[in-house]
């Protein structure tokens, strides 16, 4: 099976900073990664699919990038909507299942 | 506009068989590419993908929790359903069900349902 790493765990900004979290691969996924915010007590919204694809409607801020085993997602000015829990998420299409990484919560430093 | 909802119990006893239900609009489960995903996460924990299946009843589950679920879906309905066995307390989580886009990742999710196992 597949497993995700994040790193950091956790992370503290400010306003307007500039954010990179990162997530591994156990193995070579290619580009079939997404990324997902999550804020408390609600679902998860897809922010990027395919390592880069920006999801319709998702601010311009969020990036992703990457492929193989190594991926990042930058949000190029954190706003305060976007304190929040961050997933990835590998759909090998070779892999007959999907994981999640283990989440990076971004909070106010 | 894809919508999703979950519904079931709240609450199940330990050894119990948890139904959840998935009805959706906005799809149908008869287009091709298309599939439903479940995924649970603990209070104050991290998602975990649990299965999915897809509109030619294509259907792929976690390998740790692989013996204990089963998903079926009623296009007429349009509803899809997950039925876990010998339900534990450390299942106790919030039940997401989800549109599965590209065969991988999931663009839409319903709320969740809350599902406490306690004796």
């Amino acid at each position: 099976d597949i497993q995700m790493t994040q790193s950091p765990s956790t992370l503290s900004a400010f306003v307007g900073d500039r954010v990179t979290i990162t997530c591994r691969a156990s193995q070579s996924i290619s580009v079939w990664l997404a990324w997902y915010q999550q804020r408390p007590g609600k679902a998860p919204n897809l922010l990027i699919y395919k390592a880069s694809s920006l999801e319709n409607g998702v601010p311009s801020r969020f990036s992703g990038s990457g492929s193989g085993t190594e991926f990042t997602l930058t949000i190029s000015s954190l706003q305060p909507d976007d304190f929040a829990t961050y997933y990835c998420q590998q759909y090998d299409s070779y892999s007959p299942t999907w994981t999640f990484g283990q989440g990076t919560k971004v909070e106010v430093k | 506009q894809i919508t999703l909802r979950e519904s079931g119990p709240t609450m199940v006893k330990p050894t119990q068989t948890l139904t959840l239900t998935c009805t959706f609009s906005g799809f149908s489960l008869t287009t091709s590419g298309v599939g439903v995903g479940w995924i649970r996460q603990p209070p104050g924990k991290a998602l975990e993908w649990l299965a999915v299946i897809y509109w030619d009843d294509d259907q792929r589950y976690s390998p740790s929790l692989r013996t204990r679920l089963r998903v079926t879906k009623d296009t007429s309905k349009n509803q899809v359903v997950l039925i876990m066995t010998d339900m534990d307390p450390v299942d106790t989580a919030t039940y997401y069900c989800a549109h599965n886009r590209d065969w991988g990742y999931f663009d839409y999710w319903g709320q969740g349902a809350l599902v406490t196992v306690s004796s």
